[in-house]
Order: structure tokens, then C-alpha cells, then sequence
């Protein structure tokens, strides 16, 4: 089982659905959690960290389940531009070596 | 945040030559990471770029292929030694932010293609 995985996708949503998917762990002494959001032939770039009571941020919205080893990321009234590559990362413990997801691919269409 | 930038933004490079990347900050950052990505892949962490002593290489990556130097908290370089097809990615260097907690920031990246 990978350390991290994530449904590669792609999601073809319209655009103003709600979109979710999730991010899964194996180290249940994780500790810290992250979304990433990865334009094509871009760098990643921080969307949001993971908090254990949950994180929203305008129209998105990151949730951590620790029994269930998961991270989920929710994107409200989706826009062309959410299209993006999103990258969930996990620090499995002290040593603070971020262990990336392969990122799902999000697709909004008009 | 940090401003991070990278030189050069891209580079096609022969078969066997080496090619050195230079990332800057524009503050002083706790730590500096080296990751390649290749095409439709995630990001794979090559090595630490420790201020003042080796870098810390991941499994996979050695010193000779990789040779990285830090000078001081602002500034370091990754070189791909040797290059073959394989090589062809892109590179991208990572700060964590003093008092940023665990959040990493990434250059532009530099994109590689070798021939």
C-alpha cells in the first residue's frame, strides 16, 4: 500500500457543482497535512493546510479523518479556474519529510 | 511566504554534460529541499540542501549524480551530473518558512531536457 494515494482522476465537473475527493494515509501517527494545487507546467503552490478540527477557506473546505486515515478537500460553486492538479501531502512524523500524492486531476467545464 | 526564484527556467542540454541550478530566496529560510518532477508524476524529494555541511540525500540519489551546495540561509544550487534522457524533468527547489510551521514553498522549477 502506497504512503499516500489519491484518485488520479480526471474529474469533469460543470462549472458551480460541488466537487470532493479524498487523500489517504498509512502512518497513523501522521502529523501534518497539506493541499497543494499544481497548474499544468507550474510549480505546486500551498492551498491549504489540513487542521485536525477541519479548515475552510472560502469556497474550500479541508477535513481530516483521523480514524479513517483520510484528508478530504471540498470545492464549493467550482470555477474554470479551479481546473488544476491538486496534491494532497502528509508528514508522517517528526523527521518533516512530506510524503506527496500523485494529485488528482480536476477538470471544470463550462 | 517567500519569494523563491530559479535559474534557469528551462535548459535542453546534451547527453553526458551537467547542468547547475541555482535557487534564491529572497529571506533567510530554515530549510531547502531539491525535488524532481517528471512528466504526469508527483514530486520525488532528491535531497536536503543543509547551510554549511552535505546535503542529505534521499534513497535513490547520490552525491556524485547530484552534488548540491548551500552556501548560506539564502541561496543554494543542485547540479545533475552526467546527463542522460532519464534526467529529463523538471527540477524545483523548496523552502520552509521560519514560523511557518511545516508549510513548504516552491521555486518556478527549471524544466530539463537532455538529448
Amino acid at each position: 500500500r502506497k504512503e499516500v494515494e489519491q484518485d488520479p482522476g480526471p474529474f469533469n465537473v460543470p462549472e458551480g457543482a460541488t466537487v470532493a475527493f479524498n487523500c489517504t494515509y498509512s502512518n497513523s501517527a501522521s502529523q501534518s497535512f497539506f493541499w497543494y494545487r499544481q497548474d499544468c507546467r507550474k510549480e505546486p503552490k500551498l492551498l491549504m493546510s489540513v487542521y485536525s478540527s477541519g479548515n475552510e477557506d472560502g469556497r474550500f473546505t479541508a477535513q481530516l479523518n483521523r480514524a479513517s486515515q483520510y484528508i478530504s478537500l471540498l470545492i464549493r460553486d467550482s470555477k474554470l479556474s479551479d481546473s488544476a492538479t491538486y496534491l494532497c501531502v502528509v508528514i508522517p512524523d517528526s523527521n518533516y519529510q512530506l510524503i506527496w500524492g500523485a494529485g488528482t486531476k480536476l477538470i471544470i467545464k463550462p | 511566504s517567500a519569494v523563491i526564484s530559479q535559474k534557469p527556467s528551462r535548459d535542453i542540454c546534451q547527453r553526458g554534460t551537467s547542468l547547475t541550478i541555482q535557487c534564491q530566496v529572497d529571506s533567510q529560510v530554515t530549510m531547502m529541499f531539491w525535488y524532481r518532477q517528471q512528466p504526469g508524476q508527483s514530486l520525488t524529494l532528491i535531497a536536503t540542501a543543509n547551510q554549511g555541511s552535505e546535503a542529505t540525500y534521499e534513497s535513490g540519489f547520490v552525491i556524485d549524480k547530484f552534488p548540491i551546495s548551500r552556501p548560506n540561509l539564502t541561496f543554494s544550487t543542485l547540479t545533475v551530473s552526467n546527463m542522460s534522457p532519464e534526467d529529463s524533468s523538471i527540477y524545483l527547489c523548496s523552502v520552509e518558512v521560519l514560523g511557518a510551521g511545516d508549510e513548504q514553498y516552491f521555486g518556478p522549477g527549471t524544466r530539463l531536457t537532455v538529448t
